[in-house]
């Protein structure tokens, strides 16, 4: 198993604050990477899709970046709120060979925010 | 409304009893996946499909299996279920990128929690 890590595991914030996780992956046989946002007792959602190194994407307080040349990706949010409270998951999609189109997930990093 | 659905909900087995969790998309998606969700593991890809009658294995593919006859329908079926299997089970749904890209960002089912006994 190709291995997906990301940091920190979990993080504890106040409202207000500006915080941003990574995501590190594979940097051979890339193929896209996905960000997810996962709250408790629900199903993960999207928030974004990256292909292209050096894309960023962004969706209200939230915005992502990509290098596919050293494997990484940060996830930033802005003046974070309670509501932000969740778990973010990335995924990397392999473009190699027998594993085409295979997505593997990171651990996740749990946010906390604290009124 | 679009969405993907998983039956059933809950189930509590016994090892060795064969059973299936439905999967099945109204979106038209060409991608669908199964997930095991275990605590401190993550999400875990058991099987892929991207198309009809193409299917492929995940990370975590020992003991499952899985079929694609139609679009809209992705069942995961363990033949012999054992104690290791209990687990939180997700079924996802994408379109795929031009010329037959990657998945884009998966729809998620509500979840299968299996206990098996």
């Amino acid at each position: 198993i190709l291995n997906v890590e990301q940091s920190p595991q979990s993080l504890h914030v106040q409202e207000g604050d500006s915080t941003n996780f990574t995501c590190s992956f594979p940097s051979s046989n890339f193929y896209a990477l996905h960000w997810y946002r996962w709250e408790t007792a629900k199903s993960p959602e999207a928030l974004f899709v990256m292909t292209l190194n050096g894309d960023e994407k962004k969706k209200g307080r939230i915005s992502a970046t990509l290098n596919t040349k050293e494997g990484y990706s940060y996830l930033y949010i802005k003046g974070s709120q309670p509501e932000d409270s969740a778990t973010y998951l990335c995924a990397w999609c392999n473009a190699g060979g027998t594993s085409y189109g295979k997505l593997t997930f990171g651990q996740g990093t749990i946010l906390t925010v604290h009124p | 409304e679009a969405q993907v659905t998983q039956n059933p909900r809950y189930l509590i087995t016994v090892t060795g009893k064969k059973l299936t969790v439905t999967c099945s998309q109204n979106m038209n998606h060409e991608y669908m996946s199964w997930y095991r969700q275990d605590p401190g593991l993550g999400l875990r890809q058991i099987y892929y499909s991207m198309n009809v009658e193409v299917t492929d294995k995940g990370d975590v593919p020992e003991g499952y299996k899985v079929s694609r006859k139609e679009k809209r329908n992705f069942p995961l079926i363990l033949e012999s279920p054992s104690p290791n299997q209990t687990s939180l089970y997700f079924c996802a749904s994408s379109l795929r990128g031009i010329d037959r890209g990657p998945p884009y960002e998966q729809y998620f089912g509500p979840g299968t929690r299996l206990t098996v006994t």
